[in-house]
Formats: structure tokens, sequence, C-alpha cells
């Protein structure tokens, strides 16, 4: 059964910092992964959507990587803004077309 | 659409009664998911459509809660004698089969 793990929970930094969030699957069996950011109270919006023949992907301040072998993936943020400030959640995509996800990482930046 | 669209965004009820909660998709998209959210986990697969057909409904808790797709396009996740531990955020999804999956705001479904 795939699981999903997300270190840390949580993490407050100040800003500018750059920062690494982690995520770690259990199955390698996995069609892609998709890193989301969900703001309190809001549905999840989807950041970077890597295929499982990709090795990373990368959308302005933003670098996901993964490392199918060892089951991991890390979402790497650069200079780090309050704006950052929300819950972000990895989810795997199983051999069974399922989303997997993690329990997140609760993020804040301090101005 | 532009985005995935769920109505209604809140919904109050009565425990023991019978909810419907609507998801449209994506236009195009073939792959539709039903989850559900409680505060400070993950979102919980529930229910998963390729095209018309429920390709796994393996999370759904128990036979009080049903989905159905009947033209491959918007879904309806329908709970049955509603119990207050159903509270929750019930997230719909769509996506091409492989592709990103996008969510729609949520349902907040309270049960008092």
């Amino acid at each position: 059964k795939q699981e999903v793990t997300q270190i840390p929970a949580a993490l407050s930094v100040p800003e500018g910092e750059n920062l690494v969030l982690n995520c770690s699957f259990t199955d390698s069996a996995i069609y892609n992964l998709q890193w989301f950011r969900q703001d309190p109270g809001k549905g999840l919006t989807s950041l970077l959507l890597i295929q499982s023949s990709q090795r990373e992907q990368t959308s302005g301040r933003l670098n996901a990587s993964l490392d199918k072998s060892s089951g991991r993936s890390t979402l790497y943020i650069a200079a780090s803004q309050p704006g950052d400030s929300a819950t972000y959640l990895c989810a795997v995509m199983d051999s069974s077309y399922k989303l997997i996800f993690g329990s997140g990482t609760r993020l804040l930046v301090r101005p | 659409g532009a985005g995935v669209s769920q109505t209604p965004s809140n919904k109050v009820t009565e425990k023991g009664k019978y909810v419907e909660l609507r998801c449209d998709p994506i236009s195009g998209h073939t792959a539709l998911y039903w989850y559900r959210q409680s505060l400070g986990q993950g979102p919980e697969f529930l229910i998963y459509f390729q095209g018309t057909g429920a390709a796994d409904d393996s999370g759904l808790p128990n036979d009080r809660f049903f989905a159905v797709r009947p033209e491959g396009s918007v879904s309806t996740l329908k709970i049955q004698r509603t119990e207050r531990g159903d509270s929750a955020v019930y997230l719909c999804a769509s996506s091409l089969t492989t592709g990103a999956a996008f969510f729609g705001q949520g349902t907040r479904l309270t049960v008092v």
C-alpha cells in the first residue's frame, strides 16, 4: 500500500531564506508526483507536476526534484516571501491512477 | 469551464438527512476524483472515475456514500443518513489520465 510522508510537519523561517520541503513515498511504481499549495479554508493549487520519467521541474522560485528509485521528492523554494506562507502537499499517482497525499508541511514565512 | 467548480461551497445539514454535493470538472478531463479532508490532514481518497465508470471506489467509507458521473462530466457525491463524523471538506479534482490534477474549492459539510 502506497504511503506518503512529508517532513517537517511545520516550518517557520524568516523572509528571504531558501528552504527545502521533503516528501517520501513507499512504492516507486508511480505515474507522477505533484506538489500543491493550500491556503487556509481554500482548495488545492497545483504548483508542479513531475512525470515518472522526469527528474525535476521548475516554476519561478520553485524547483521540485524526483528520485523515484529512492522514493523521494523535494520542493525547493528560493528567497521565501511572507506570501509563500501556506500548507504544501505532495501527492503521488499510484499504479491504479489514484492520487495519494501526504499530510502536508505548514510553512510560515516571517516578515 | 475555466476550472473545477463545486457546489454548494457550504452545506449545513441535520444528522440523518441526505445530501448531494456537485462537481463540474474542467471540460475534456476524463478523470474525476473525490477526496475528503479533515482539519490538519491531507486529502483522503474516496472515489475515482475514468469517464462514466467508477474505476476505483475503495475509499468510500461505507454504503451510505455513493457517487455518480452519468455522462462522463458532472459528478454528484451522495451521502445518506448523514452522521456528525461525516463533517469535513469534500474536494473534487479532475485531470487528463496521468496529467496534473486540478482541484475545486471544496464543499464544507457540517452535520449538526
